[in-house]
């Protein structure tokens, strides 16, 4: 089963600052129609998840350009330009190349 | 808009069952494979069941496998999930889920508001 690793678990930033969170998978994420299904998602307090990023780069409509993803293979990252107060909440990384699908730990981002 | 409305969660001792529905609305339900998804209190998101958008594939997690059924009633625009032996490590919000990929799975793109599901004596 693939296991996907998200750094750090916390992450206390400031506002107006950059954040970046790290999803690093125990096999590589590439499907074999060329397609690498890693996706990010936000859970602000209270609420469901909502998808940001799909297939590693690829912003949802309605996402702020302030996210971004990035990566290949078995790295990929999600950076946030300038951390506003609405973006505190947990984030996860999920993979749907390989069955069972999984997610990351979640990475809880709150503004110091 | 995409709506899942998530129902049939509650409290449930050791060893019991439930079966949780999912109304779905604003897309072709037919056309789209679905998941389920599920968060004990205050951990992350763990994957449970996926159906293909015409039943032809179903998958388990380890964890739910031979226990947890995972259905559809495309005349009914609704998603189910069987689940049989119920134990204290089931305790979670379980959520609905779309799926993007219209005939491959690609994922999840919209999540339901979850139905909570306590087991305890």
């Amino acid at each position: 089963d693939v296991v996907l690793t998200q750094s750090p678990l916390s992450l206390p930033v400031t506002l107006g600052q950059p954040a970046s969170i790290s999803c690093r998978s125990s096999q590589s994420l590439v499907y074999s129609d060329g397609n690498t299904y890693l996706s990010w998602f936000q859970q602000r307090p209270g609420q469901s998840p909502r998808r940001l990023i799909y297939k590693v780069s690829n912003r949802d409509s309605g996402v702020p350009a302030r996210f971004s993803g990035s990566g290949s293979g078995t790295d990929f990252t999600l950076k946030i330009s300038r951390v506003e107060a609405e973006d505190v909440g947990v984030y996860h990384c999920m993979q749907a190349t390989n069955w069972p699908y999984s997610f990351g730990q979640g990475t809880k981002l709150e503004i110091k | 808009q995409v709506q899942l409305v998530e129902s049939g969660g509650g409290v449930v001792q050791p060893g019991g069952s439930l079966r949780l529905s999912c109304a779905a609305s604003g897309f072709t339900f037919s056309t789209y494979g679905m998941h389920w998804v599920r968060q004990a209190p205050g951990k992350g998101l763990e994957w449970v069941s996926f159906i293909r958008y015409d039943e032809s594939d179903k998958y388990y997690a380890d964890s739910v496998k031979g226990r947890f059924t995972i259905s559809r009633d495309n005349s009914k625009n609704t998603l189910y999930l069987q689940m049989n032996s119920l134990r204290g490590d089931d305790t979670a919000v379980y959520y609905c889920a779309k799926d993007p990929g219209a005939g491959m799975s690609e994922g999840i793109d919209y999540w339901g508001q979850g139905t909570l599901v306590t087991v305890s004596s």
